[in-house]
């Protein structure tokens, strides 16, 4: 049972123009959102996030919005440069007094070009 | 560096030995999380662990896999007798606290290959 789904496996974008990469989740009683950014043998780096009583979070090239009633959740990078090819991962987490385990997406290869 | 630290970076068993990964979690840290990423796939959540206690661990396989965070020294993922389906990256992760808002950090996983 996939509770968190990024349905596009990759996505091609020119340098300058808007990556936007999509998330969707099943799960209700998730209330925080993050989506993170993975090279090549490295670990996820965190990128941004947003908790479920926001819409929307900003900061610099990169957005989130959150959409509750349709639970979606996508992330905007614009511009979009050569140095943000990597594979992207949503995730989400619930209220729990015993850790915020993080449920994970599949990822999105996401590569742009020069 | 006060990143969260896993070693070895990469790590060769045979079927049937015992695999052991190590994590020390950021300064200041004291929530550790075990990931585990096969092939082409995301992360699943295996344990969490606070010192000297394991807080979840609904993600650990029933058998062959535990997990420790001592009073002193890194977090182990140990993997005993292992077998092909062990092959995977493990990824650790360390939060500041267990509140649910506050990002984990990750280290750059320990790549086990299985013989």
């Amino acid at each position: 049972d996939q509770q968190v789904k990024q349905n596009s496996p990759s996505l091609s974008v020119q340098e300058g123009r808007i990556s936007i990469l999509n998330c969707d989740y099943t799960n209700s009683m998730f209330d925080y959102f993050l989506w993170y950014k993975k090279y090549p043998a490295e670990g996820p780096t965190f990128l941004i996030s947003i908790s479920s009583i926001k819409d929307k979070n900003e900061d610099g090239r990169f957005t989130v919005f959150l959409n509750k009633s349709a639970k979606h959740l996508s992330l905007h990078i614009v511009p979009s440069q050569p140095g943000d090819s990597a594979v992207y991962f949503c995730a989400a987490s619930t209220p729990n007094n015993a850790g915020n385990m993080l449920t994970f997406g599949g990822g999105t290869r996401l590569m742009v070009k020069p | 560096n006060a990143g969260v630290m896993q070693n070895p970076r990469h790590l060769v068993r045979r079927r049937g030995q015992e695999a052991r990964l190590r994590c020390s979690p950021m300064k200041g840290h004291s929530h550790v999380y075990w990931y585990r990423q096969l092939p082409e796939e995301g992360l699943k959540f295996m344990v969490y662990l606070q010192k000297e206690n394991i807080i979840d661990e609904s993600g650990m396989p029933k058998e062959r896999f535990s997990a420790e965070f001592p009073k002193e020294g890194p977090s182990i993922l140990r993997i005993q007798q292992v077998v092909r389906g062990d092959s995977a990256a493990y990824f650790c992760a360390s939060s500041k606290t267990e509140i649910s808002n506050q990002p984990q950090h990750f280290g750059d996983g320990t790549r086990l290959s299985i013989l």
